[in-house]
């Protein structure tokens, strides 16, 4: 079993639509949880990251963090074309620094 | 432009061939990560340097792979005798200590193709 997974998609939505994009993972002393957004041909860049249970909203990104049920969610608002992307989640354990990310959703906004 | 670079950003070599990578992180940054990213799949953690030191390496590097970065500064990566597997991106990324959790910043990533 991977540690993170991730649903590749890919994922086609209507501009202005609510984006919703999840992980699980299986390891409960990951710690802090991060969601990147990724380019085609580009790195990653950090969107969001938390490391409690509940949820952390910044602009139309909210992350939501469950670890009960060790899922994870980003959720996109008022979804734009230039959000077409993959989103990667990601995965810390503290004390470390060996980052474990899923495999990533691909997303695709419609004008 | 004052992000990651690396360099370079394609190459292409021959089975067998030795490779090497350099990475310059942001001036400041004393956190410097090495992963490899193959198509359809997220990054994965190769290495991580604090300031000169290499604190951790994944058990999935092999031998053949090598990093370093000598002065805390500039970062190399070497990969010996490539084989066709070693076909992917090599992204470089750099942190400051105290910065958040997962704050990396992410360079444009070495392009390699193993003939």
């Amino acid at each position: 079993q991977k540690e993170v997974e991730q649903d590749p998609g890919p994922l086609s939505v209507p501009e202005g639509a609510i984006v919703s994009l999840n992980c699980t993972y299986s390891n409960s002393a990951f710690q802090y949880f991060m969601w990147y957004r990724q380019y085609s041909r580009k790195g990653p860049e950090l969107l969001m990251y938390t490391y409690s249970s509940g949820n952390k909203e910044d602009g139309r990104f909210t992350a939501q963090v469950d670890k009960s049920s060790k899922y994870i969610s980003l959720f996109i608002r008022d979804s734009q074309p230039s959000d077409s992307a993959t989103y990667l989640c990601a995965i810390l354990t503290s004390g470390t620094y060996k980052y474990i990310f899923g495999t990533g959703t691909r997303l695709k906004v419609l004008a | 432009d004052t992000g990651v670079s690396q360099d370079p950003r394609h190459k292409i070599t021959k089975r067998g061939q030795n490779v090497t990578f350099r990475c310059d992180p942001i001036s400041e940054h004393n956190r410097l990560y090495w992963y490899r990213q193959t198509l359809g799949q997220g990054p994965e953690f190769l290495t991580y340097f604090q300031n000169e030191a290499q604190l951790e390496k994944s058990r999935l590097l092999s031998d053949r792979f090598s990093a370093e970065r000598p002065k805390g500064s500039f970062s190399t990566l070497e990969i010996q005798r490539t084989e066709q597997g070693d076909s992917a991106m090599y992204l470089c990324a750099s942190s400051l200590t105290g910065g958040r959790a997962g704050e990396q910043y992410f360079g444009p990533g070495t392009r390699l193709t193993v003939t």
